[in-house]
């Protein structure tokens, strides 16, 4: 069974950082695409970040670009967020999601809830 | 930059078909993805590439997309469809991947 499990989200003070985790499970995770995803509370999807499977190619949403950083460890099944500069504006639930040839989002994790907030 | 468009709700009769729009510039010259999500769970797949199915999504649900308009198109509708429902597509343009506001389906 294919799982995606995130942590690390917190209640942080603006300008602090964070680094998110996603252990990726059931399938062979260095073959695979993996990007995040956030939504605020009772909003809609943002796109964040995609890391090709050897982790080479990167792409940042503009919103993000120089203060988020996306990395991936293959031999331990992990996806890594790094936030930096945190905004209020960044408080939402953050997603990983692994993808698949076509480029859609085939398996989500169940999200973990970062809170900005003095 | 690319942006899609679709409605914030769509409402259906429960046995009728809903049709949830899509709408972007070329858009049928992309491959859109549908994602539904109900309140407290993450995102699923619901089709990709216009019309396909992942395994264990049921035959009601179907997809079509021409012109500047994709649709998620779900048959036969049931209660349990009610849920917020995105568009994606991958921008080649500016190596992005984009998200519909979303369209909360309500059955009634």
């Amino acid at each position: 069974e294919v799982q995606l499990v995130e942590s690390g989200g917190a209640l942080v003070q603006p300008g602090g950082s964070l680094r998110l985790s996603c252990a990726a499970s059931g399938f062979t995770f260095s073959d695979r695409e993996m990007n995040w995803v956030r939504q605020a509370p009772g909003k809609g999807l943002e796109w964040l970040s995609y890391i090709s499977d050897s982790g080479d190619t990167i792409y940042y949403a503009d919103s993000v670009k120089g203060r988020f950083t996306v990395s991936r460890d293959n031999a331990k099944n992990s996806l890594y967020l790094h936030m930096n500069n945190l905004r209020v504006e960044d408080t939402a639930f953050y997603y990983c999601t692994s993808e698949e040839a076509g480029d859609e989002f085939d398996f989500w994790g169940q999200g973990t809830l970062v809170t900005v907030s003095s | 930059s690319y942006v899609l468009t679709q409605p914030p709700s769509v409402s259906v009769a429960p046995g009728q078909t809903a049709r949830i729009p899509c709408g972007g510039n070329g858009i049928g010259r992309k491959g859109v993805h549908w994602y539904q999500q109900k309140p407290g769970q993450a995102p699923v797949l619901v089709v990709f590439d216009n019309s396909d199915r992942p395994s264990g999504i049921p035959e009601r649900f179907s997809g079509s997309n021409s012109g500047n308009t994709a649709t998620l198109i779900i048959g036969r509708a049931e209660a349990g469809d009610e849920a917020d429902y995105f568009c994606h597509v991958w921008d080649v343009d500016t190596y992005h991947v984009v998200f519909g506001g979303g369209t909360k389906l309500f059955v009634l």
